[in-house]
């Protein structure tokens, strides 16, 4: 089976950076992505990882270890309207092109 | 461009009842996936549909689930008879082919309560 972890909440200040971090333990690799979940929205994408390293994209950054199974979510320059839920999540490793998500991590920006 | 719309959005039904909800994914795109999350869990996976075509449905907890998609447009999932764990958020979303990103659009779900 697959299996992603990420923590269940954190709280930063606007303004600050904040990282998220996710672990997986798959049975392969083909892709992690990270999806931000706004209370009552769809889930939208972010960013896709598949070769080590870091990927920036504006204020948000993801980065990949797959020899460690670990990746995190950096946000810059937070702001009030970054306060949602940020799932990791990664592709069937069968090549399917489903998703395995984790539970995500609930962020709140303090003023 | 409109995204993937679902409905409906929250439904309340009691245990036994049957209900059916409905995902028209983004115009063209061909995948259209149904997952769930159940309160405090993880989003699942519970279906893969290629056109009208079902490519996965290992996801799918028991044969209570019914999912069609005739004619490879909209889509609809059916419970019958819904039990209380059947409560949860069911999230449709849909891609283009097998794009590299494999970005999934997904929509905003239809909430099910059962009592």
């Amino acid at each position: 089976g697959q299996n992603i972890d990420q923590p269940t909440e954190m709280t930063a200040t606007e303004g600050a950076i904040v990282q998220i971090n996710c672990t997986y333990q798959t049975s392969g690799f083909n892709g992690l992505f990270w999806y931000q979940q706004h209370a009552g929205e769809a889930p939208t994408f972010l960013s896709y990882n598949v070769l080590d390293g870091l990927e920036e994209k504006g204020r948000f950054s993801s980065f990949l270890s797959r020899s460690k199974g670990y990746s995190y979510l950096l946000l810059k320059e937070l702001q009030m309207k970054d306060s949602a839920s940020y799932l990791c999540a990664v592709r069937d490793p069968t090549g399917a092109n489903n998703l395995f998500f984790g539970t995500g991590t609930r962020l709140t920006v303090i003023p | 461009e409109a995204g993937v719309t679902q409905f409906p959005s929250h439904s309340v039904i009691e245990k036994g009842q049957t209900v059916t909800l409905r995902c028209d994914p983004i115009s063209g795109h061909d995948n259209l996936y149904w997952y769930r999350r159940v309160m405090g869990k993880e989003i699942k996976f519970l279906l893969h549909f290629v056109k009208e075509s079902k490519q996965d449905e290992s996801g799918m907890p028991n044969n209570r689930f019914l999912a069609e998609r005739t004619g490879g447009t909209y889509s609809t999932l059916k419970v019958q008879p819904a039990e209380l764990e059947d409560s949860g958020v069911y999230f449709c979303a849909s891609s283009y082919g097998t794009p590299n990103t494999g970005e999934l659009f997904f929509g905003e779900g239809s909430r099910l309560t059962v009592l």
